[in-house]
């Protein structure tokens, strides 16, 4: 089946480090990639759509310069927190879905727990 | 906006027993609902789907329903195994180029 690769698994680091985080679809091509984060015991949150070749699209309340996000191949999307503060730890979760018709589902990847000291 | 529910509370059963999930909606019917599991610290895993003109989908042990007049999926686990026991999210599709709400999830717990 559909595999999405994410990493790092584990960041942690200093407030005011950038950290960049990879989601690759290894064996499917992916115009479209999604960025969650989500919060203990909370709902997937919609961060932004990562289409391939063009700009991201945000949420209402994302800031693209605070998140910035690259889709500059098929199978790869890259989110990077600019300047993490400890307000930003968090769990991140891309997905890809499969070209074709609208009704594919998502493919998650296990994830990036981000904690900024 | 559009609105998700699930059963907050955790649901604990006995193995063996069906375990029913529900997901309630508010607003307009999305095109498509879709169940995920999730186990702690890994990323969503895609179970169903289910089309708003299907009333009924099944998958080895698991069945959705899907009813656009309560505005309302459920989601079944018979014969359930303690290996069952995960968080069960449900997520709508609006066919806005594959964007999908959430639900907050129910965590089901299958005793031995």
């Amino acid at each position: 089946g559909a595999v999405v690769s994410q990493h790092p698994s584990r960041v942690i680091c200093k407030s005011g480090t950038s950290v960049k985080i990879e989601c690759r679809s290894l064996d499917f091509q992916a115009t479209t990639m999604f960025w969650y984060r989500q919060f203990p015991k909370q709902s997937l949150m919609l961060m932004a759509t990562s289409n391939e070749g063009s700009k991201a699209t945000y949420e209402q309340g994302v800031e693209k310069d605070k998140f910035l996000i690259n889709h500059a191949s098929l199978t790869l999307s890259t989110l990077t927190v600019t300047s993490a503060h400890p307000e930003d730890s968090s769990f991140y979760i891309c997905s890809a879905r499969g070209d074709g018709s609208s009704n594919q589902p998502q493919h998650f990847g296990d994830g990036t727990r981000l904690s900024i000291l | 906006s559009q609105k998700i529910e699930q059963n907050s509370e955790a649901l604990n059963i006995q193995e063996g027993k069906t375990a029913t999930l529900t997901c309630n909606y508010t607003n307009y019917s999305p095109a498509y609902l879709q169940w995920y599991r999730q186990d702690p610290g890994r990323g969503p895993v895609f179970l169903l789907l289910i089309r708003e003109n299907e009333k009924e989908k099944r998958k080895e042990r698991l069945k959705v329903t899907f009813d656009t007049t309560l505005k309302q999926s459920l989601f079944h686990i018979t014969a359930s195994q303690p290996a069952d026991s995960a968080t069960y999210l449900c997520a709508l599709d609006m066919n806005q180029g594959g964007k999908l709400i959430f639900g907050q999830g129910t965590e089901l717990s299958v005793k031995p």
